[in-house]
């Protein structure tokens, strides 16, 4: 069964360092999207993003963040300079665009030192 | 805006219990509601889901019924069993053309004791 994944599983980072969150989308999906759970917390939606350009973003997407699909198959998440207060697991989702079931995958547990 | 709010946990129930998790949700519009599932270690895995108003949706055992009036879609399993030791998820999501937008709970933990 097609499954998205994620790596790497785990990244420690030093503050102000850049990450690169890497996804691998089901291979026929067009929409793909990012989310993040704060250890404790609610998971929030990030972006969304078709076409190659981003469909919607929250208030927390901001100028750090960024989003590509570099290829026909990795859906990137970037963060310039990383805070102590982007720790939290990401993850990747997406959609056919037929249906509206989201596949997500298993997670990258950031952490900011 | 759009939220959802789940029973708080931890749960911890005995194997063959019956099982019920609250979901209660505020949205504009009509949306479809989901439940997901997290296993140790593992992503979010959807377990059930309803489109609209008195549709139920039913996976491994586990049932939700879209209740409009109530605004809620609660989660239930008549006997769980220690695999079912999971983060449960209740979400929304408001149907539009093109991408999705999905509104999470913040999940209740569930332990099964054998």
């Amino acid at each position: 069964e097609p499954e998205v994944t994620q790596t790497p599983s785990h990244q420690v980072t030093q503050m102000g360092q850049e990450v690169i969150l890497r996804c691998v989308p089901i291979s026929n999906h067009l929409y793909f999207y990012w989310y993040r759970q704060i250890l404790g917390q609610k998971v929030e939606f990030l972006v969304s993003f078709y076409n190659n350009e981003i469909s919607e973003k929250s208030e927390i997407f901001d100028d750090q963040f960024s989003v590509e699909r570099p290829d026909g198959s990795n859906f990137t998440l970037k963060i310039r300079s990383t805070k102590l207060e982007d720790s939290a697991m990401y993850f990747c989702a997406s959609t056919s665009g037929s249906e509206e079931t989201q596949y997500f995958g298993p997670g990258t547990r950031l952490l900011v030192l | 805006g759009n939220s959802v709010t789940q029973m708080e946990g931890p749960v911890t129930l005995s194997e063959e219990a019956f099982l019920t998790i609250n979901c209660t949700y505020t949205a504009t519009g009509y949306p479809s509601l989901f439940w997901y599932v997290q296993y140790p270690g593992e992503g979010l895995q959807l377990l059930l889901k309803a489109t609209k108003a008195d549709d139920k949706g039913s996976n491994k055992g586990f049932e939700a019924t879209y209740r409009k009036e109530t605004t809620s879609f609660h989660l239930e399993k008549g006997s769980v069993q220690v695999s079912d030791s999971a983060v449960y998820f209740c979400a929304l999501n408001l149907p539009l053309q093109g991408a999705q937008k999905l509104v999470f709970g913040q999940g209740t933990r569930l332990t099964i004791n054998p």
